[in-house]
Order: C-alpha cells, then sequence, then structure tokens
C-alpha cells in the first residue's frame, strides 16, 4: 500500500500561512491525495483533494510536486480554530479502503 | 442535514458484555468505514462495506463484527468487550470514488471496564 510521510508536529503564528508537508515517494498515476483534519473531540472533516494539478478551495489550497512524490496544504492565514491534527491519504483507485496514519498535530499561537 | 449519525454517543460497558454501535448516512453513500482510535493516536480501520451485503476486514478487525442489510446502516457488533476495546469509534461514509470524500460522524466514546 503507498504510505505517507508526515511530521508529527508543528507550530505556526496566528494569521500567519501555514504549510504543512506529507511526502508519498510510492505514490501510483492514479492514487489522489486527500487532506482531513480532525479538531479536538471530533471526527476527522475533508478539508482537500487532487490529483496531479494544485488545487484551492475556501478552507486551503494543496500545491503538488510535480513528480506526485510529496505534497503540501496550504493554511493561507492560521487561526485558534485552525488547530488540529492533518491528515495526508492516498486514495487508491484499486482499493476500497481508506487507511489513516499518524498525521501533523498542528498548534497555533495566540 | 443529518450526513452521518452515530449513536450512543458515550457508553461503559463491563468486561465480557455486548453491545452495538449504531451508525447511520442519509446521503445514499454505498461505502461505509468503522474506525476506532485509542487516546492520541490516528485512526485504525476495523471494517468497511462497499453496499448493501458486502463487508471487509480492515486493519484491526478482531473482536468486532459487522453487518450491513441496508445502504443506510451499518452496525458495528462487540461480542464480549475487553479493556483493549476501550477506545472512540468513528463511522464514515463516502461514494467510494478515488477522488470522492468521506464523511465522518461524531464518533461514540466506549469504555469498557
Amino acid at each position: 500500500d503507498a504510505k505517507t510521510t508526515q511530521p508529527n508536529s508543528m507550530e505556526s503564528n496566528e494569521e500567519e500561512p501555514v504549510h504543512l508537508p506529507c511526502n508519498h515517494s510510492t505514490i501510483s498515476g492514479t492514487d489522489y491525495i486527500h487532506w482531513y483534519r480532525q479538531l479536538p473531540s471530533q471526527g476527522p472533516e475533508y478539508v482537500i483533494h487532487g490529483l496531479t494539478s494544485n488545487v484551492n478551495n475556501r478552507m486551503a489550497s494543496l500545491a503538488i510536486a510535480e513528480d506526485r512524490k510529496s505534497s503540501t496544504l496550504i493554511l493561507h492565514r492560521a487561526t485558534l480554530r485552525d488547530a488540529a491534527v492533518y491528515y495526508c491519504i492516498l486514495t487508491i483507485l484499486r482499493d476500497d479502503k481508506i487507511i489513516f496514519g499518524k498525521g501533523t498535530r498542528l498548534h497555533i499561537l495566540p | 442535514n443529518a450526513g452521518v449519525t452515530q449513536t450512543p454517543k458515550f457508553r461503559i460497558l463491563k468486561i465480557g458484555q455486548s453491545m452495538t454501535l449504531q451508525c447511520t448516512q442519509d446521503m445514499n453513500h454505498n461505502y461505509m468505514y468503522w474506525y476506532r482510535q485509542d487516546p492520541g493516536m490516528g485512526l485504525k480501520l476495523i471494517y468497511y462495506s462497499v453496499g448493501a451485503g458486502i463487508t471487509d476486514k480492515g486493519e484491526v478487525p478482531n473482536g468486532y463484527n459487522v453487518s450491513r442489510s441496508t445502504t443506510e446502516d451499518f452496525p458495528l457488533r462487540l461480542e464480549l468487550a475487553a479493556p483493549s476495546q476501550t477506545s472512540v469509534y468513528f463511522c464514515a461514509s463516502g461514494e467510494g470514488r478515488a477522488g470522492s470524500e468521506a464523511f465522518f460522524g461524531q464518533g461514540t466514546r466506549l469504555t469498557v471496564v
């Protein structure tokens, strides 16, 4: 199974941009890159996903490396409410499962 | 907008007791999933289903059973509760296409004493 590698934790100051990295060196051509986040005491929620091109939505941006072996989730202006665990996941066309890794715990400093 | 609904929200079980965690979704999703999350850890997939009548094991299926008789419901059964099953359980549903998102319930916090 294709796996992802993320830093265990990161810190950022409030109202500054945050770049959360993810390595997925064994990604296949049809694997999508998904990001979910889990706020304290809540279930995970979808943030963004992409295949090859960079993606933007109201929550974040996803920058995908040209070789697709890494990606970066960008929160343009972090708030205290963005403090959460962020999971980078590959969803695989030939596999029905969604497997979570350990994620990155993001701390936002006021 | 109900989405994915899990009941109960909290439960305390004694060792050896049985219980069923309920999960229902109103989005007509074919794919449904059960996860457990131990304190400070990530989510582990217990079982999943790609449609009514079809279930399959995930990463940590031992001690659990599931059934999928309808598209909407995906109950998780614990037959003989053990302290190691103390965890928060999350149910999720999705369209199942590789580029689609999954929707999660708010979780059931289970303590086995």
